[in-house]
């Protein structure tokens, strides 16, 4: 099956610092992957569409230059969380999926960010 | 503003029950029903996808069945074994095109007891 590898899976840093965290596409190609946050105890809300070679369509309420995302290739996209704050933390999990109706969304393991 | 509600929030049964868990979702511009089953320390894990009203899927012990009419699916497990524990997701899809874009519920915790 289709497999999605995401990275770091846990960080711990101090305020004021900027933290990458890469989705790849493992094996197929990803026109469009997805960038889902987590708050405790709520669903996955979906932050950004994350579209290979055009920006990145944010849903309403997140400062995309907060979380800038970039998808240079087909089977790589960056979510970057600039000046991150307490406020921040969170769990974040991206996801991939073919082209097609009835195509399923593959999800990386997430990332568990602190910010202290 | 389009929401999806899972119930119930969570589960607790034993082992060889069967048990079933529901997923209210907009009726309107309806595209697609997603359920993943989500285990500790795993990436989330389709299960299945559906798009026609009257849909019933089958994945072994677990099945599914969709009314796009009325907005709602249903989750069955028959014979719950303890490796079913997990918290099962539901996602919709809504548009005339398939952007991919999903709206999640909180999703149905199920805890089974040896």
């Amino acid at each position: 099956g289709a497999v999605v590898s995401q990275h770091p899976s846990r960080v711990i840093c101090k305020s004021g610092t900027s933290v990458k965290i890469e989705c790849r596409s493992l094996d197929f190609q990803a026109t469009t992957m997805f960038w889902y946050r987590q708050f405790p105890k709520k669903s996955l809300m979906l932050m950004a569409t994350s579209n290979e070679g055009s920006k990145a369509t944010y849903e309403q309420g997140v400062e995309k230059d907060k979380f800038l995302i970039n998808h240079a290739s087909l089977t790589l996209s960056t979510l970057t969380v600039t000046s991150a704050h307490p406020e921040d933390s969170s769990f974040y999990i991206c996801s991939a999926s073919r082209q097609g109706r009835n195509q399923p969304q593959h999800f990386g393991d997430g990332t568990r960010l602190s910010i202290l | 503003i389009l929401n999806v509600e899972q119930s119930p929030q969570s589960l607790h049964v034993q082992e060889g029950d069967s048990t079933n868990f529901t997923c209210s979702f907009p009726s309107s511009n309806f595209y697609a029903l997603h359920w993943y089953r989500w285990e500790t320390a795993k990436s989330p894990e389709a299960l299945f996808v559906m798009t026609l009203n009257g849909d019933e899927k089958k994945k072994g012990r677990i099945s599914a069945t969709l009314n796009t009419k009325e907005g709602y699916s249903y989750l069955y497990i028959k014979g719950s074994q303890p490796e079913d524990s997990a918290t099962y997701l539901c996602a919709s899809a809504h548009g005339s095109s398939n952007t991919g874009k999903l709206i999640f519920g909180q999703g149905t915790t199920l805890q089974v007891k040896p």
